[in-house]
């Protein structure tokens, strides 16, 4: 079956700290990926997505993200979170072929940031 | 930018009352979505639109029925709302294209009392 998995549930890091929030996927080709980012509150903005080409993508708010097919994973990563990241973070993919019909969603990691 | 606009943040409705929910983009983009987001289960697609006019059941339609009569404008409809359609919901536009994302609306907070 198709799915995401974003293994953490909750994180708390101290700001300054760096991050990493995981995203695995079970699927049955090389999918498209995102990283989306949900305020308190608000609705939900593109970080970064990756189609093809360089595994390793940057995305706004310096954020960055690596495709590792072997893994079937697209960890977010960013070297020095600020208390503004604090926010819930989805992981999705989707077909290839596709028009985002078919994206399957993580359940999200929320991010708490220590000051 | 691309826009997407919910018309309403909050909304409190009564049980039994019929709702509609109302989303505007203003990038002219062909595909439209709307989803619930519920704490411990992601969003769930409950509707997509390819055109106008056109749509397609989602994940979890019951209780649910869209209107696309123009191509910016999606609505959204709980015929007979309940307390379990309390949530969030999301609405989203895309262009048809392969390699692009959902922009996604700020989300309407619904309670059904």
């Amino acid at each position: 079956a198709q799915s995401v998995t974003q293994p953490d549930i909750h994180i708390t890091v101290s700001e300054g700290a760096s991050l990493e929030l995981r995203c695995n996927y079970s699927y049955g080709a090389t999918p498209y990926l995102f990283w989306y980012v949900q305020s308190p509150g608000q609705g939900l903005q593109l970080l970064l997505k990756y189609f093809s080409g360089d595994t390793l993508v940057q995305g706004i708010k310096g954020f960055e993200a690596e495709f590792k097919r072997s893994q079937s994973s697209f960890n977010l990563r960013k070297p020095s979170v600020h208390w503004s990241d604090a926010a819930e973070y989805f992981c999705a993919v989707g077909p290839r072929a596709g028009n985002n019909r078919k994206l399957i969603w993580g359940l999200g990691t929320s991010l708490a940031v220590n000051p | 930018d691309v826009k997407v606009t919910q018309s309403s943040r909050y909304l409190v409705k009564r049980t039994g009352e019929k709702v509609f929910l109302e989303c505007v983009q203003d990038m002219d983009h062909e595909n439209m979505f709307w989803y619930r987001q519920d704490p411990g289960l992601g969003l769930r697609l409950i509707y997509f639109s390819y055109d106008v006019k056109m749509k397609e059941k989602g994940d979890i339609p019951e209780g649910y029925s869209v209107s696309r009569e123009k191509k910016e404008r999606f609505s959204l409809i709980l015929e007979s709302a309940s307390t379990n359609q309390t949530s969030m919901y999301l609405c989203a536009s895309s262009p048809p294209e392969e390699n692009t994302e959902a922009f996604f609306g700020q989300g309407t907070r619904l309670t059904v009392v």
